[in-house]
C-alpha cells in the first residue's frame, strides 16, 4: 500500500533558525513526489514536484530533495511569512494520477 | 497561470438539504479533477477522481449517492453534497490536472468550509 510519512507533526524555529522537514514514503513505483504548502482554512499551495532521486528543486528560502525512500524540505533562515502546513504527497505511476497525502508538518516561525 | 476557482468558500445549510460546490479551472482544461475532504488538523482525504465527460471514481466508503460528482466541462466539476447532515460538516477541496502538459502535479482550490446545522 502506497504510504507517505512526515515528521515531525509540528516544528517551532525562530527567524533565521534553518531546519528540515523529512517526508518517508512507499509507493509502487513513484511518478513523482510533491510538496505543497498550506495555510489555514486554505487550499494547499504546489511548491515543488520531484521525479527522480538526487533531484533537488529550489525556490526563495525553499529546497526540495529526493532520495529512493524520502524526501526533505530545507528552509534556510527562515521568516514568520514561512509559517504554515507544509504537505507532501506521492503520486504512484499505476493507478491513474492518484495522490496521497501525508498529515503534513506544521512549521511555526517566531521573530 | 494554473489557477483553479472554488466557490462557495463558505456554506452554512439546514441538516437534510443539498448543497452544491462548484470547482473551475479558470486559466486551463483540466482533463482530470479530484475532490478531497479536510479534517481539523488532518490530511487531505481522497474522495473521488472525476475524468471530463466520465462517471468519477470514488474511494473506499466514499458514498457515491450521497457525494455526487458531475464533471460536465474541461473547465468546470461540481461536487453535490445530498441530504446533508452535521457530520458531512468538513473542509472540502478540490483540486484539477492540467490536459496534455505532461505535468503530474494539481492545482488546488481555495477550499468550502461546510457546516451544516
Amino acid at each position: 500500500e502506497d504510504q507517505v510519512t512526515q515528521s515531525p507533526e509540528a516544528l517551532r524555529l525562530q527567524e533565521g533558525e534553518s531546519s528540515s522537514l523529512n517526508c518517508s514514503y512507499t509507493v509502487s513505483g513513484l511518478r513523482g513526489l510533491f510538496w505543497y504548502r498550506q495555510d489555514p482554512g486554505k487550499g494547499p499551495e504546489f511548491l515543488f514536484t520531484l521525479y527522480s532521486a538526487g533531484e533537488e528543486k529550489e525556490k526563495e528560502r525553499l529546497k526540495a530533495t529526493l532520495t529512493k525512500k524520502e524526501s526533505f524540505l530545507h528552509i534556510t533562515a527562515p521568516k514568520p511569512e514561512d509559517s504554515a502546513t507544509y504537505l507532501c504527497a506521492v503520486q504512484a505511476n499505476t493507478g491513474g494520477f492518484k495522490t496521497i497525502f501525508g498529515a503534513g508538518t506544521r512549521l511555526f516561525v517566531k521573530a | 497561470g494554473a489557477v483553479v476557482s472554488q466557490h462557495p468558500s463558505r456554506v452554512i445549510c439546514k441538516s437534510g438539504t443539498s448543497v452544491k460546490i462548484e470547482c473551475r479551472s479558470l486559466d486551463f482544461q483540466a482533463t482530470t479533477m479530484f475532490w478531497y475532504r479536510q479534517f481539523p488538523k488532518k490530511s487531505l482525504m481522497l474522495m473521488a477522481t472525476s475524468n471530463e465527460g466520465s462517471k468519477a471514481t470514488y474511494e473506499q466508503g466514499v458514498e457515491k449517492d450521497k457525494f455526487l460528482i458531475n464533471h460536465a466541462s474541461l473547465t468546470l466539476s461540481t461536487l453535490t453534497v445530498t441530504s446533508a447532515h452535521p457530520e458531512d460538516s468538513s473542509f472540502y477541496i478540490c483540486s484539477a490536472r492540467e490536459r496534455g502538459r505532461g505535468r503530474t502535479e494539481a492545482f488546488f482550490g481555495q477550499g468550502t468550509r461546510l457546516t451544516v446545522v
